[in-house]
């Protein structure tokens, strides 16, 4: 079936370096790649996504990126603050338009 | 506009007792979602319903059972909980016409 890897599964980084988050999905057919952050005891909040006709996106500090060849795709933040401390999912729509797939999470982690 | 809302927040169960999840939405969505939440297991979809009227499977449904009572409300249905569905429970919703999903604040249950 389909499926979607994540990782690093945590990540621990100097408040302003730069954080990466790496998925690969296994359905070719997949056209839509959000990203979803969450917080401790919170539920999850989209904070990016991308479709398949593009290979990158942008919005302020965040970024990702798609190669639709390799199946993967990235979540990029830059300058990073301790409020970017969350738990990041990476998800894939799958082989219906209603179904998203969804990796198993990357606890981030930004010491101040 | 609440957005989505869950009740109960917390719940704890007896094995073999059964409990209804209720989730409901004031966006007029079409779509709406039941997902279990566990540690280092990402989102997994229990049911969806992509209109009023229907239902689907998703990876993890057996031992639940849903309704979509109507365009607001979809419901989750534990019939015989047993400790293996000890979990964080969120439903979402979805926009016609889009992707991005919408969860509600979930729900912890505990089956002892």
């Amino acid at each position: 079936g389909e499926n979607v890897e994540q990782h690093p599964s945590t990540l621990s980084v100097q408040e302003g370096d730069s954080a990466v988050i790496k998925c690969t999905y296994s359905d070719s057919a997949s056209n839509y790649f959000p990203w979803y952050k969450q917080e401790l005891g919170k539920r999850p909040q989209l904070i990016i996504d991308i479709r398949s006709n593009v290979g990158e996106k942008k919005d302020q500090r965040i970024a990702v990126t798609l190669n639709k060849t390799a199946k993967h795709f990235s979540l990029h933040i830059t300058e990073t603050q301790p409020e970017d401390s969350a738990v990041y999912f990476c998800a894939s729509l799958g082989d219906s338009s209603y179904k998203l797939i969804f990796g198993s999470g990357t606890r981030l982690l930004v010491r101040p | 506009n609440a957005g989505v809302t869950q009740t109960p927040k917390f719940q704890v169960l007896k094995t073999g007792q059964s409990m209804t999840l209720q989730c409901a939405q004031d966006m007029n969505h079409n779509s709406m979602y039941w997902y279990r939440q566990d540690p280092g297991m990402g989102l997994r979809l229990i049911y969806y319903s992509a209109s009023e009227g229907t239902t689907d499977k998703g990876e993890v449904p057996n031992g639940y059972n849903v309704s979509r009572l109507n365009k607001r409300e979809f419901s989750l249905r534990l019939e015989s909980a047993a400790p293996s569905q000890t979990s964080v429970y969120f439903c979402a919703s979805v926009m016609a016409g889009s992707y991005e999903q919408y969860f509600g604040p979930g729900t912890r249950l505990t089956v002892t």
